[in-house]
């Protein structure tokens, strides 16, 4: 069984600061884990994902996240944060189970960034 | 390449009429589907899942269901909405018959009950 909690539904960072948003996972097999992001009245966008290769993975828009699996962590960083980067951001989990993969969603933090 | 739609993008219903939204998924055969709820200030909650044509799970109890005519279509329909229902409505899809570990998600409908 899969689960996964982001600590924070609130962040707020100035512009130009360093972004961190924690996720922490629980799977009893090998993870597969993912950052999306989502604006306004959209989808969700997939930032990055961790599939069992290089541990600090980078994604689009300036983002990584580090997998550290003593800590069952998978925090999402950004050097300096940028207005444009006010949005919703979810972790998820997924591990593949009979049916196929299965995906557990976080609860979502959403960045607030001040000028 | 892969894409998904999704109609419409808004709706304003009023409560105890029906309802229904539809999502398309190009570029994949026998992916599977899902569609989710956000309700207000809340986290994904997965409604329903489809791994094939007429093959539903549902998740959660509730006056919804979905269906699956083709391989590449998943409908969400109520017979009588409640205010409960209003929400922003996702669909995503696992391309290659879930085997694949990546969702990719459509731009969704807001769905206002009044």
């Amino acid at each position: 069984a899969q689960s996964v909690t982001q600590l924070g539904s609130h962040v707020s960072v100035s512009e130009g600061a360093l972004v961190l948003l924690r996720c922490n996972y629980s799977s009893s097999v090998p993870p597969y884990l993912f950052w999306y992001v989502q604006y306004p009245n959209q989808g969700l966008q997939l930032l990055l994902k961790y599939t069992s290769a290089a541990t600090l993975v980078k994604g689009i828009n300036g983002f990584e996240a580090e997998f550290k699996k003593s800590e069952t962590s998978f925090h999402l960083t950004k050097p300096s944060a940028h207005m444009s980067d006010a949005a919703e951001y979810f972790c998820a989990v997924s591990a593949l189970n009979t049916g196929g993969f299965k995906t557990i969603f976080g609860a979502g933090t959403r960045l607030f960034v001040k000028a | 390449s892969q894409t998904i739609h999704q109609w419409p993008a808004t709706l304003v219903q009023p409560v105890g009429s029906p309802l229904s939204l539809e999502c398309t998924v190009e570029g994949t055969s026998n992916p599977n589907l899902y569609w989710y709820r956000q309700a207000a200030g809340r986290g994904l909650q997965l409604l329903f899942y489809s791994v094939g044509i007429g093959q539903i799970s549902s998740e959660v109890p509730q006056n919804l269901s979905a269906s699956r005519p083709q391989d590449r279509q998943f409908i969400l329909s109520s017979k009588k909405l409640l205010l409960s229902d209003s929400g922003f409505y996702l669909c995503a899809f696992l391309p290659g018959q879930g085997r694949t570990d990546t969702q990719y998600f459509g731009p969704g409908t807001r769905l206002t009950v009044l």
